[in-house]
């Protein structure tokens, strides 16, 4: 029963066009929630958070989203490039930031087209 | 900058045959992690180590023990392997920022 899902395994996108990947997770004990990326042959790295207290979190061309009555959050990559062409993974923690208790999803591959 | 570094990259292994994946980090992290990935099911924590002396099963522990040889390493061994550890291995490590994992490069077992 996975707690997180990512249920687009693949997406496509057109560089300079806006990336939106979508994280769904059915734990209301989430608190602390992430998004790592992922190249082929690397491990992946730590891209950007959200606690739960906020519903935004801006970083630069990435943006996460968190609707917590929906238990939905989905990042934004505006503008898109060719080099954020990578599996994006969402994890979500409870209690508050246990690295322990990253639960992560399945991942979706985003291709930025030129 | 090595950050976190495992070995081997690449393993084949006979059904029964045992083996040491080998991990170091040098950014004097407490806390270190492996993981398993496997295609569709994301990353699965199989142990976790607080501290040095420490270690916890996390979702997947059986068939691995693991060793936190000091603060720097952390080791994951299959004693007898089976081919449902086919997978890719990560070690990972965290400091002070809550949840940001910092991980190596992997290590892809293949279990025949």
């Amino acid at each position: 029963d996975q707690q997180v899902k990512q249920n687009s395994p693949s997406l496509s996108v057109q560089e300079g066009r806006i990336s939106i990947l979508n994280c769904d997770y059915t734990n209301s004990m989430f608190d602390y929630f992430l998004w790592y990326k992922k190249y082929p042959a690397e491990g992946p790295t730590f891209l950007i958070s959200i606690s739960s207290i906020k519903d935004k979190n801006e970083d630069g061309r990435f943006t996460v989203f968190l609707n917590k009555s929906a238990k939905h959050l989905s990042l934004h990559i505006v503008p898109s490039q060719p080099g954020d062409s990578a599996v994006y993974f969402c994890a979500a923690s409870a209690p508050s930031g246990s690295a322990r208790q990253l639960t992560f999803g399945s991942g979706t591959q985003l291709t930025v087209l030129p | 900058n090595a950050g976190v570094t495992q070995t081997p990259k690449f393993q084949v292994l006979k059904t029964g045959q045992s083996m040491t994946l080998q991990c170091a980090q040098d950014m004097n992290h407490n806390s270190m992690y492996w993981y398993r990935q496997d295609p569709g099911m994301g990353l699965r924590l199989i142990y976790y180590s607080a501290s040095e002396g420490t270690t916890d099963k996390g979702e997947v522990p059986n068939g691995y023990n693991v060793s936190r040889l000091n603060k720097r390493e952390f080791s994951l061994r299959l004693e007898s392997a089976a081919p449902s550890q086919t997978s890719v291995y990560f070690c990972a490590s965290s400091g002070q920022v809550p949840g940001e994992l910092f991980f190596g490069e992997g290590s892809r077992l293949t279990v025949l």
